[in-house]
């Protein structure tokens, strides 16, 4: 079966980093996407990784490793607006979105 | 603003109802889709349309009916509901249906099955 793994919960601290990890098995990959939600809002979108490595968009950058199954987001100085849920997603090889519980961030003063 | 808009934002319905959900999408995307979202569950897809042919049904029950009419506008009719279907209702649109196309979700509509 298709499955997408990531922690239920973190907290961190103003100013701190976290990151996010989510494993997967899935039939198929064409791309891991990582999305933040607000609690009662739309998932927005935040990156996309297909090949191996880390891309980095601001304070926030995701990794991919295919071969382990494996990806994290990375978020850096944290702040008090990044208290939000973060969802992992995989792209299957029917282009369909595979997507992960998601993760609940609370960061503290 | 994503360029999605649903309406309504929140829908209380009887399980005898019949309702619909509206999705529309300002993006002149090709794909559009519905969503499930409970509570600590991840997001469940629906259905999948792509130059608006249904490309994708998971498993639904016949109690949710899609129709997309043209590329721009989505939508789901509801009858006789059951109260497990109680849920945060999303559609998504994206350029294409394919990799690296980002999906761009609408801000939900919230439903309460009594």
């Amino acid at each position: 079966g298709q499955n997408i793994d990531q922690p239920t919960e973190m907290t961190a601290t103003e100013g701190a980093i976290v990151q996010i990890n989510c494993t997967y098995q899935t039939s198929g990959f064409n791309g891991l996407f990582w999305y933040q939600q607000h609690a009662g809002e739309a998932p927005t979108f935040l990156s996309y990784n297909v090949l191996d490595g880390l891309e980095e968009k601001g304070r926030f950058s995701s990794f991919l490793s295919r071969s382990k199954g494996y990806s994290y987001l990375l978020l850096k100085e944290l702040q008090m607006k990044d208290s939000a849920s973060y969802l992992c997603a995989v792209m299957d090889s029917n282009y369909q979105l595979i997507w992960g519980a998601g993760t609940k961030l609370i960061i503290k003063p | 603003e994503t360029g999605v808009t649903q309406t309504p934002r929140h829908l209380v319905m009887g399980m005898t109802n019949k309702k619909s959900l509206k999705c529309e999408q300002h993006l002149g995307h090709n794909a559009m889709y519905w969503y499930k979202q409970s509570a600590k569950k991840p997001l469940e897809l629906m259905f999948v349309y792509s130059l608006e042919e249904r490309v994708e049904n998971n498993s639904v029950p016949s109690r949710f009916s899609p129709e997309c009419p043209n590329s721009s506008h989505l939508f789901l009719h509801l009858h006789t509901l059951q109260p497990e279907d109680s849920a945060l209702y999303l559609c998504a649109s994206s350029q294409y249906l394919g990799e690296q196309n980002e999906q761009f979700f609408g801000p939900g509509t919230r439903l309460t099955v009594l």
